[in-house]
C-alpha cells in the first residue's frame, strides 16, 4: 500500500509561486496517476491535474491553465506542483493523489496548506 | 473540461433512513465515475469505482449506479458514521473534475 507524504505548510505573499511535493513511499509510482486536488477553506474539492510519472506528460484543468505545472521524478517517486500568480483565493489545502491507469485516486495525501496573505 | 453537477448540496436524514444523491456529467462519461467520502480535516475516501463497484471494505450499504451522463449514490440504513460529505467525480484519461459536494447532516 502506498503512502504519500507532502511537503509542509506554506504562506506566501500574492503574486508570488508556490511548490508542493508529494514522496510516495513503499509502493509503485511510476505507472500510476498522480493526481492534484484542493479545497478552499469550506469549500469543494478542485481537480487541478494530474500526471502519469512514466510519460512525464501532465494534464491540466482549464481553470488553472498557464499558472500551474506538475512534475514527477520518478528516481526518487517524488511528484511537485508549483502554483505561480499566487492570489488570496489559491488560500486551500492542496492533496495530491495516486490512481490506477483506469481507477479514481485511491490513495491520498494529508494535504498541504497554502495561505497567500500580503 | 467536463462539468459535474451534484445534488442536493445539503441533505437532512435520520440514522436508519435511506438517501439517494445525484451526479450528473455534462457528457457522457460511460461508467468513469467514483463516488468518495470525506470528513472535516481528512482527505476524501474512495467508496466506489466505476460508478457500481464498492472498493473493499466499504460497507455494503453504499451503492452506486448509472452510466453515460447520470448517476447515483445510495446509502441505505444510515449509520452515525455516514455523516459526511459525499463527491462525484468524472475520471477520464487523467483528466478528473468533481461535483460540488453533498453534505449528509443528521
Amino acid at each position: 500500500q502506498v503512502q504519500l507524504i507532502q511537503s509542509g505548510a506554506e504562506v506566501k505573499k500574492p503574486g508570488s509561486s508556490v511548490r508542493v511535493s508529494c514522496e510516495a513511499s513503499g509502493d509503485a509510482f511510476s505507472t500510476y496517476i498522480i493526481t492534484w486536488v484542493r479545497q478552499a477553506p469550506g469549500q469543494g474539492l478542485e481537480w487541478m491535474g494530474g500526471i502519469i510519472p512514466i510519460f512525464n506528460t501532465a494534464n491540466y484543468a482549464q481553470n488553472f491553465q498557464g499558472r500551474v505545472t506538475i512534475i514527477a521524478d520518478e528516481s526518487t517517486k517524488t511528484a511537485y506542483m508549483e502554483l505561480s500568480s499566487l492570489r488570496s483565493e489559491d488560500t486551500a489545502v492542496y492533496f495530491c493523489a495516486r490512481g490506477g491507469i483506469t481507477g479514481p485516486p485511491d490513495s491520498w495525501g494529508q494535504g498541504t496548506l497554502v495561505t497567500v496573505s500580503s | 473540461d467536463i462539468q459535474m453537477t451534484q445534488s442536493p448540496s445539503t441533505l437532512s436524514a435520520f440514522v436508519g433512513d435511506t438517501v439517494t444523491i445525484t451526479c450528473r456529467a455534462s457528457q457522457s462519461i460511460s461508467t468513469w465515475l467514483a463516488w468518495f467520502q470525506q470528513k472535516p480535516g481528512k482527505a476524501p475516501k474512495v467508496l466506489i469505482s466505476k460508478a457500481s463497484n464498492l472498493k473493499s471494505g466499504v460497507p455494503s450499504r453504499f451503492s452506486g449506479s448509472g452510466s453515460g451522463t447520470e448517476f447515483t449514490l445510495t446509502i441505505s440504513s444510515l449509520q452515525p458514521d455516514d455523516f459526511a460529505t459525499y463527491y462525484c467525480q468524472q475520471y477520464n484519461s487523467y483528466s478528473g473534475t468533481f461535483g460540488q459536494g453533498t453534505k449528509l447532516e443528521i
